[in-house]
């Protein structure tokens, strides 16, 4: 079956102009997350999103980041005012028990 | 927050070594789950632990959740050139609990 997809693969902007990258989950997973991997580096928790709940938004890094998730599925990261350490791949979960996250290939952003 | 402290950062080891990374915490979680990245990809997990003292393989790798449930290690035998990737640990609260934590990850090169 299709596994988590994220759109566009590569993004390249320049700064100050906003950005929207795209997250297609696995039907039917309830849970959703959004993650950040600067290169090299760890994932840096973003937001998550389970079922109808508020959406836990403690890890966004500032009000330039939102993010909204229509009809319980598809899912999409705002970038306003896009700064150059806005730069890294921005890595999309899915998952049916909020344990097993299953990845999306990411999105890896430029900002010049 | 919660914490994970995952060691070693780094391996580079001789094809064939096995291989031995870790991770621990001050808190207590009630799974451990173990995902490997590849260059360009999105993390997949490998090994899913849901009980304190349970060991798990999975052809040449293998897990185990520590006892006091605040640690975990994931073993890799005969190393072979396709393992070289980034491997993390996280650890969950349990089912629709919330988002797990993540280690930053132990980076693995392999040597042919």
């Amino acid at each position: 079956g299709a596994g988590v997809s994220q759109s566009p693969s590569n993004k390249v902007t320049e700064k100050g102009k906003d950005v929207e990258l795209r997250c297609d989950p696995i039907s039917g997973h309830t849970a959703l997350y959004w993650y950040r991997q600067s290169l090299g580096q760890g994932l840096e928790f973003l937001i998550y999103f389970q079922g109808n709940s508020a959406p836990d938004k403690s890890g966004l890094p500032s009000d330039r980041f939102s993010a909204e998730r229509t009809g319980g599925s598809v899912s999409t990261l705002t970038i306003q005012r896009t700064q150059q350490e806005d730069s890294a791949v921005y890595l999309c979960a899915s998952s049916f028990n909020s344990e097993t996250q299953y990845f999306g290939p990411g999105t890896r952003l430029l900002v010049l | 927050g919660q914490q994970l402290n995952q060691s070693p950062q780094s391996m580079f080891i001789q094809e064939g070594e096995d291989v031995s990374m870790n991770c621990t915490s001050s808190s207590i979680f009630n799974t451990w789950l173990w995902y490997k990245q590849d260059p360009g990809e999105g993390p997949v997990l490998l090994i899913a632990l849901y009980k304190a003292g349970e060991l798990t393989s999975n052809g040449r790798l293998t897990a185990q959740f520590g006892i006091t449930r605040k640690d975990s290690f994931l073993n890799i035998s005969a190393s072979i050139p396709s393992d070289v990737g980034i491997y993390f640990c996280a650890g969950g609260r349990g089912t629709n609990a919330g988002k797990s934590t993540f280690g930053d990850g132990t980076t693995l090169t392999v040597k042919p």
